[in-house]
């Protein structure tokens, strides 16, 4: 069966400073990745998603993947955060024809100021 | 685009009674949908797959006759939790499957607190 390992439960980081999310995922064909962040009280927001092709991929609001399949992982990094990054952020892999997600427990980032 | 409603955002009820939540995708078509349960300051855990004119298909230890699902059409799926008890309460969110893609869109979630 698929899991998802997010092994950093919180994290805190100063405005401005780099961010990596760890994600590690074990199936056994190949994966479709996301990362999903959600705010307060909130639904999810797809921030990027990995199919096949390029392993570094591009998200939204500053947001960058690589998937490595040798360690299979799929860690979400940031150059710079924001304030308005605080939130939970959730790496997932998707399976049944991709559209059937399994979710990681989640990391909380906080920014301070 | 590709925006996911849900009503009503929170809901209070009474044990025994039954609540029923809908999800809406509002800007497109979505054949499945799905159901998702989250306990405070834990992941998201799938309940259950709802197919439009089909039976949903529920994860293992859910129970179908008290988490009551119906996707009537092609923007709607409903949950209805019947003869509701405190252990129910809970944040539900639902997402839609964006056509031809793998992508899912998620509503804003529906707090229901059973006293």
């Amino acid at each position: 069966a698929q899991s998802v390992t997010q092994p950093d439960i919180h994290i805190t980081v100063s405005e401005g400073a780099s961010l990596e999310l760890r994600c590690n995922y074990s199936y056994g064909a190949t994966p479709y990745l996301f990362w999903y962040v959600q705010s307060p009280g909130q639904g999810l927001q797809l921030l990027l998603k990995y199919f096949s092709g390029d392993t570094l991929v591009q998200g939204i609001k500053g947001f960058e993947a690589e998937f490595k399949r040798s360690q299979s992982s799929f860690n979400l990094r940031k150059p710079s955060v924001h304030w308005s990054d605080a939130a939970e952020y959730f790496c997932a892999v998707g399976t049944g024809g991709g559209n059937k997600l399994t979710f990681g427990t989640g990391t909380q980032l906080k920014v301070e100021l | 685009g590709a925006v996911v409603s849900q009503h009503p955002s929170r809901v209070i009820c009474k044990s025994g009674t039954s609540v029923k939540i809908e999800c809406r995708s509002l800007d497109f078509q979505a054949t499945t949908m799905f159901w998702y349960r989250q306990f405070p300051k834990q992941s998201l855990m799938l309940m259950a797959t709802s197919n439009e004119g089909s039976k949903a298909t529920y994860e293992q230890g859910v129970e179908k006759d008290k988490f009551l699902i119906n996707h009537a059409s092609l923007t709607l799926s409903t949950l209805t939790v019947t003869s509701a008890h405190p252990e129910d309460s809970s944040f539900y969110i639902c997402s839609a499957n964006y056509p031809s893609s793998y992508e899912q869109y998620f509503g804003p979630g529906t707090r229901l607190t059973v006293t």
